[in-house]
C-alpha cells in the first residue's frame, strides 16, 4: 500500500546548528501532513502541520516545507538544542483531519553538545 | 494530571492469554485513537472512536483485537489469544474533535512470551 517514508534513519547535529529532516511520501491524495517528535518512553508530540495547498509553514524554531511536485516534506529546526534530541516522524492524512493518520518510520536526531 | 494516561505501563503475558489495555483520555475530548508501535517503526493506526462508537476500525489486524469505549471516555483495547507478534507499544491518543491535534499517552509496552 501507499506509505510515508524517511530518507535518513539517523542524523547527528552540533548544538546551535540547523537541522533538516526529510520525508518522502507516495500517496498523492494526501492532503494534510504533520511532524511529530517522540522522546524515549513517551508518546509522539505534535510539532507542526501543513496542508497540501501550502508550501511552507513556520512555527517557533521550526519550519515545514512541502514540495508536492516531488512528494517531499522536510522539517527544519533552527539553532538545534540538546532537548531536540528525539525521533521525528512525518505523518500524512488523506483529509484535513486527524481521524486517520499514517506515520512514516522515523528519523533519530542526536544533538552533540 | 491533564494528559492522556495509559495503564499498565508494562504488561508481560504468555502466548495464548487474554489482555486488556486501558486508556484515560483528556477530559472533554470526544475523539480517541489506538495505535500500535513496533520497535524502530512509526505508530500504526488501529481504531478511532468518536464518542462511544468506533468510527473507523480498519486498522485492527484481525478479530483477536477489539476495543470499547462504553461511556465515551475511558477506552479498553482487548486482545484475545495473544501471539508473540502482538508484542509492541500500544499508544492511545485523544483529541477535542477529529479535526484537532491528537495528544498521545505514554503507551503500554506489551510483551508476549
Amino acid at each position: 500500500g501507499e506509505s510515508v517514508g524517511l530518507h535518513l534513519p539517523t542524523l547527528s547535529v552540533q548544538e546551535g546548528d540547523n537541522s533538516i529532516i526529510n520525508c518522502a511520501y507516495s500517496n498523492s491524495a494526501s492532503d494534510y501532513f504533520i511532524w511529530y517528535k517522540q522522546e524515549s518512553g513517551k508518546g509522539p508530540q505534535f510539532i507542526i502541520d501543513i496542508r497540501s495547498n501550502m508550501d511552507k509553514r513556520q512555527g517557533q524554531r521550526v519550519t515545514v516545507l512541502l514540495n508536492k511536485t516531488v512528494k517531499h516534506l522536510s522539517l527544519q529546526i533552527a539553532a538545534t538544542q540538546p532537548g531536540d534530541s528525539a525521533v521525528y516522524f512525518c505523518a500524512e492524512s488523506p483529509e484535513t483531519s486527524y481521524d486517520k493518520v499514517i506515520f512514516g518510520p522515523g528519523t533519530s536526531l542526536s544533538v552533540i553538545p | 494530571g491533564a494528559g492522556v494516561s495509559q495503564t499498565p505501563s508494562n504488561k508481560v503475558t504468555e502466548k495464548g492469554k487474554y489482555v486488556e489495555l486501558r486508556c484515560d483520555p483528556i477530559s472533554g475530548h470526544t475523539a480517541l485513537y489506538w495505535y500500535r508501535q513496533s520497535l524502530g517503526q512509526g505508530p500504526e493506526f488501529l481504531i478511532y472512536f468518536q464518542g462511544t462508537g468506533a468510527a473507523d476500525d480498519s486498522g485492527l489486524p484481525n478479530d483477536r483485537f477489539f476495543a470499547v469505549r462504553p461511556e465515551g471516555s475511558v477506552s479498553t483495547l482487548k486482545i484475545q489469544r495473544t501471539e508473540r507478534g502482538d508484542s509492541a507499544v500500544y499508544l492511545c491518543a485523544s483529541s477535542f474533535t477529529k479535526d484537532n491535534e491528537q495528544f498521545f499517552g505514554p503507551g503500554t509496552r506489551l510483551t508476549v512470551l
